[in-house]
């Protein structure tokens, strides 16, 4: 069965400091990756977007990492803000149908002052 | 207006009500979808609409109906609905067809329904 699990569920954490967020799936064979944040009460927005073939893709402070062997995804937030605060999801889509996107339950991040 | 737009931001209704949300894509896109975000749930697709014509139903039950007049709006007519069906509903747009592999969705900000 397709897929794609988040860790943690939530994270706070003090700003300025750097942070990571896991992904791992089982959807196979894939075509992408994405990243997408969703700050509350919002629709989600693209942050990247990697292929199967890709390992690193950065938008900014947000630097998001893939390893299709062990089929785990990673965001890196470097010097957070708290702007950061919001839900970052992680969404695979498979080689097959189209629509069938696999969305993670996400990760909840609150940055604190 | 740029994007994708969403009315109302939020609804609230009874179990005999009728209502309908509305999405509008400025993108120039070619697909809309619906989807529904419970608390601690993944989206879950609902509809697809791909050229105006609906390709995908997933499994949706019948008091949530679609309505794709065109390639720039969906609707999303409710009635009879049931408390559980109280969610953030997603509306998304995507360019789809050869030399889009990306498939990437914008998304709308949502409508809050509160079914009471």
């Amino acid at each position: 069965k397709n897929q794609v699990e988040q860790s943690p569920q939530s994270l706070i954490i003090l700003e300025g400091k750097n942070c990571t967020l896991q992904c791992n799936y089982t959807v196979s064979p894939f075509s992408n990756l994405r990243w997408y944040k969703q700050d509350t009460g919002r629709g989600p927005v693209s942050l990247t977007i990697m292929t199967f073939s890709e390992n690193t893709k950065s938008n900014g402070r947000y630097t998001a990492t893939l390893d299709a062997d062990t089929k785990q995804s990673s965001l890196h937030i470097t010097a957070s803000q708290l702007s950061d605060s919001a839900s970052y999801i992680c969404v695979v889509t498979p080689t097959s149908g189209t629509y069938k996107y696999i969305f993670g339950t996400g990760t909840r991040l609150k940055v604190l002052a | 207006e740029t994007g994708v737009t969403q009315t109302p931001r939020h609804l609230v209704m009874g179990m005999t009500n009728k209502k309908s949300l509305k999405c509008e894509q400025h993108l120039g896109h070619n697909a809309m979808y619906w989807y529904k975000q419970s608390a601690k749930k993944p989206l879950e697709l609902m509809f697809v609409y791909n050229f105006k014509e609906q390709t995908e139903n997933n499994s949706v039950p019948s008091r949530f109906s679609p309505e794709c007049p065109n390639s720039s709006h969906l609707f999303l007519h409710l009635h009879t609905l049931q408390p559980e069906d109280s969610a953030l509903y997603l509306c998304a747009s995507s360019q789809e067809g050869p030399g889009f592999t990306w498939g990437e969705q914008f998304f709308g900000p949502g409508t809050r329904l509160t079914v009471l």
